[in-house]
Parts: C-alpha cells; sequence; structure tokens
C-alpha cells in the first residue's frame, strides 16, 4: 500500500521568503509527527498531531514555524522569513494511533522521504 | 540536561558482530526505539523495547536496561547492505514523539 508521501522532495528559496512544505500520511493514521534533520545529526521533533489538533508544539524553533492538519490526513509545515539556519531536511512520520503501548508494532513511525530545504 | 549517547562510527567486516550502545538522560521514558536510515533516504524502524530484556528480529537483536538508562542494537551476519546510520530514539512520553540520538555510521567491508 502508499506509504507516507512530502511534496516538494526538494525546495530552495531566498532568505526571507515563506515555504511550506506538504506531508500525506498513510490513510487511517491518526498520529503525524515533523522532524527536522540537519546534515549528519539526528532527528528533531518538532510537532506532533493526533488527528487535526496539536497538543505537543514544543519543538517548533521559533514563532516563524507553523503547522496545521487537515482532518486525519494531510499535514503542511509553514516556514515565514526563512533564515539560513532553516536549511535541513524535513521529514514528517505517521503512527496509526496516539497514546501508548508497549508493543513494537504499536510504536512503529512510518517517516516519508522528506523535503530538502536550502535557504540561500 | 537531555541527551542520548551512541558512538559515531563503527566498521565491520561482512559476516560480523557489531554491538551499538546507546545511553539516555531524558525527562521521561517510555521506551527505547532503533531506526536504520541509509544515505539520503527515509529513516525505518528496527526494533522497540518498552522493557527490560532483550527483544531478537532475525538478525537484529534490541536490548534495554532501564535502572542503567541503557540500550544496544546488535547486528548479526553483518551484510553488505546493513551499511547505513543507526538512531536510538527515546519515547519520553505518551503521546509518541521520539528523542533522537546523533546516529551511528555502520560501515560495512568485504
Amino acid at each position: 500500500g502508499a506509504g507516507v508521501s512530502q511534496s516538494p522532495s526538494n525546495k530552495v528559496t531566498e532568505k526571507g521568503k515563506d515555504v511550506e512544505l506538504r506531508c500525506d500520511p498513510i490513510s487511517g493514521h491518526t498520529a503525524l509527527y515533523w522532524y527536522r534533520q540537519r546534515l549528519g545529526q539526528g532527528l528533531e521533533f518538532l510537532i506532533y498531531f493526533q488527528g487535526n489538533s496539536a497538543p505537543d508544539k514544543s519543538g517548533l524553533p521559533s514563532d516563524r514555524f507553523s503547522a496545521e492538519r487537515t482532518g486525519e490526513s494531510v499535514s503542511t509545515l509553514t516556514i515565514q522569513r526563512t533564515q539560513q539556519e532553516d536549511s535541513a531536511v524535513y521529514l514528517c512520520a505517521s503512527r496509526q494511533k496516539g497514546g501508548t503501548s508497549g508493543r513494537p508494532s504499536y510504536n512503529e513511525q512510518f517517516f516519508g522521504p522528506g523535503t530538502r530545504l536550502t535557504v540561500l | 540536561g537531555q541527551s542520548l549517547e551512541q558512538p559515531s562510527e563503527v566498521t565491520a567486516v561482512e559476516g560480523a558482530i557489531v554491538q551499538i550502545n546507546c545511553t539516555y538522560q531524558t525527562s521521561g521514558f517510555y521506551g527505547l526505539s532503533w531506526y536504520q536510515q541509509h544515505d539520503g533516504g527515509a529513516p525505518t524502524f528496527l526494533s522497540y523495547n518498552a522493557l527490560d530484556g532483550l527483544e531478537e528480529t532475525g538478525r537484529f537483536s534490541s536490548f534495554l536496561s532501564r535502572s542503567d538508562s541503557y540500550g544496544y542494537l546488535l547486528l548479526q551476519e553483518l551484510q553488505m547492505k546493513d551499511s547505513a546510520s543507526y538512531f536510538c530514539a527515546v519515547k519520553p512520553d505518551s503521546w509518541g514523539k521520539l528523542q533522537f540520538g546523533a546516529g551511528t555510521q555502520v560501515v560495512v567491508t568485504p
């Protein structure tokens, strides 16, 4: 079946411009996460959606970053007035449902291919 | 502070066994996951440990000791395709977000 998809795959923008990154999660997955990965580093959590509400926005680095989700489907991450330090790969992941369980399969996050953002 | 420590790089020959250690210090702990990421690719899930002990999935095994804030990923019968970065990640709360380590690059040589 279809996995998580993200668009665009690559985005080059000029400093100060706004960008929108899109994520289509796996159908039926209620939990959705955005992460950022700088070159050669681990992933940094940005925001978590359960359905279309965002109970955890603690990872958003500044008020230039915002995200929304329509129902239990598409999510968009918007970065306003981009800065060079925003250059990174932005990854989206979905999980079947939120909440907690000790079962490995319950905790698997399915990642999209990412959007590589370059701010000149 | 919060941190996850893992070695930056490990090199081994085909057929060998590699152990990647991960020590963590986080504000909360629900479980430890491991993800594999090939260059330019998406991270893919390998394992999750919520309780102490060893979980085995094929050639890969993962271990957790909550009292030691420590876990490891064991890769057996290494193959060339196992060359990738491996990340440990803590689930610090019930909502499921992950805090990742910086990753361990595993290089498999013939």
